[in-house]
């Protein structure tokens, strides 16, 4: 089992307010590391697949970077609003499985 | 468009009878998956299949069976369901670095 851990495990935001929350994984065979955005009632939706150290992706208001040295990636959300409320999950992939973190779940008020 | 069709929604079933949960795709992917989803445990792996015939297990495969006859459909199987199966489950497929869900499937066993 890889072992991946994301934190915080919740967080409450004020609108209009920038955020940010880690995932740390596994350094070594590192292949890939997703980001998923996750609402109740629905499928995860993938954000971002990150492949090399240095990496940034952006969407929207919405930025993710990865760190492979050093094992963990953060993901950024600019000026929250109550949409982007949610449960964020991080995965680490090698060439046959997937792996999740337990989520951060954001919860964002007017 | 890249679609992963899963069925049903919602089951409640009684412990010991057999069910099965399909997962179908339109994409012509070698590989696919079935995670489960428990509170405050992230997705789980149960079962992963590289190919036609090639199926292997994940980090929590006890209780279930998968079969892939064919590359568009890998159902799960639970041979004599149990309520610590009570879950939410989710059919994904691979497609290039990312993956892609199905809508998920509330299982209650009682």
């Amino acid at each position: 089992i890889l072992n991946v851990e994301q934190s915080p495990q919740s967080l409450h935001v004020q609108e209009g307010d920038s955020t940010n929350f880690t995932c740390s994984f596994p350094s070594s065979n590192f292949y890939a590391l997703h980001w998923y955005r996750w609402e109740t009632a629905k499928s995860p939706e993938a954000l971002f697949v990150m492949t090399l150290n240095g990496d940034e992706k952006k969407k929207g208001r919405i930025s993710a970077t990865l760190n492979t040295k050093e094992g963990y990636s953060y993901l950024y959300i600019k000026g929250s609003q109550p949409e982007d409320s949610a449960t964020y999950l991080c995965a680490f992939s090698n060439d046959y499985k997937l792996s999740f973190g337990a989520g951060t779940t954001v919860t964002v008020r007017a | 468009e890249a679609q992963v069709t899963q069925n049903p929604r919602y089951l409640i079933t009684v412990t010991g009878k057999k069910l099965t949960v399909t997962c179908s795709q339109n994409m012509n992917h070698e590989y696919m998956s079935w995670y489960r989803q428990d509170p405050g445990l992230g997705l789980r792996q149960i079962y992963y299949s590289m190919n036609v015939e090639v199926t292997d297990k994940g980090d929590v495969p006890e209780g279930y069976k998968v079969s892939r006859k064919e590359k568009r459909n890998f159902p799960l199987i639970l041979e004599s369901p149990s309520p610590n199966q009570t879950s939410l489950y989710f059919c994904a497929v691979r497609i290039s670095h990312g993956y892609t869900f199905g809508s998920g499937t509330r299982l209650t066993v009682v």
